[in-house]
């Protein structure tokens, strides 16, 4: 069982808020992921961090923005939710270079009004 | 760059008969490559990983899947499917060690084992 939390885990909020997404591990793991998606579909990759003080975009464009002041912790902050911000928000995370498996949180469900 | 495709969308196996769950990828280099497995309101959880060795590689729940480097494929296989196997899997590829950190996933192939 992997020991990375993601809180909350449901979030209805309206328009113009701001949110953040916690993403923890307990695994002391250097790489950590955001990935969003749609119920039943694809995972695409928003955010990434190699470690501390290191963030980068992934492939999907996201309004989002994120930081890693420490290992454990990789929050993941929107501005203002938009309508088009509702989808399911998986963050994972790995050791490093040679250990490649990815463990996953519960997700966060997020729908804004 | 790196891609990872699973054709299906969907795959209807009879329980008790083997599955096979296509996923075929491309990179530059030597590929890393994951099964992960979804079930309803649940997280992704990791089923099997191939980086070297034997190209037949097993995992949990029985699963066990291929590589194949002349296809460019790494298709999941059980020799039984169980009713409790239906959900939604995801193959995951690499561009082997250094370079881009991130993993590529595929589109995901919804299992449904019928009773």
């Amino acid at each position: 069982e992997a020991d990375i939390y993601q809180t909350p885990r449901y979030l209805v909020i309206g328009t113009g808020k701001k949110i953040t997404l916690e993403c923890s591990q307990t695994m002391g793991h250097d790489k950590m992921y955001w990935y969003q998606q749609d119920p039943g579909m694809e995972l695409h990759l928003i955010h990434y961090s190699y470690g501390v003080n290191s963030t980068e975009k992934g492939d999907l464009s996201s309004e989002s923005t994120v930081s890693r002041i420490r290992t454990e912790h990789f929050p993941l902050t929107l501005e203002s939710a938009r309508p088009s911000h509702t989808s399911q928000y998986l963050c994972a995370s790995r050791l490093g270079e040679g250990q490649e498996t990815q463990y996953f949180g519960p997700g966060t469900r997020l729908l804004v009004l | 760059a790196q891609s990872v495709a699973q054709p299906e969308d969907q795959v209807n196996v009879a329980e008790g008969n083997p599955l096979t769950v296509k996923c075929t990828y491309s990179v530059s280099g030597n590929p890393y490559l994951f099964w992960y497995v979804q079930y309803p309101n649940r997280g992704l959880q990791f089923l099997l990983k191939y980086i070297t060795g034997d190209n037949l590689v097993k995992g949990s729940y029985g699963f066990e899947a291929e590589f194949n480097k002349s296809q460019t494929s790494f298709h999941l296989k059980k020799p039984s499917a169980l009713v409790s196997d239906s959900a939604l899997y995801f193959c995951a590829v690499r561009d082997g060690p250094g370079g881009y950190q991130k993993v590529t996933f595929g589109t995901g192939t919804k299992l449904q084992v019928i009773p």
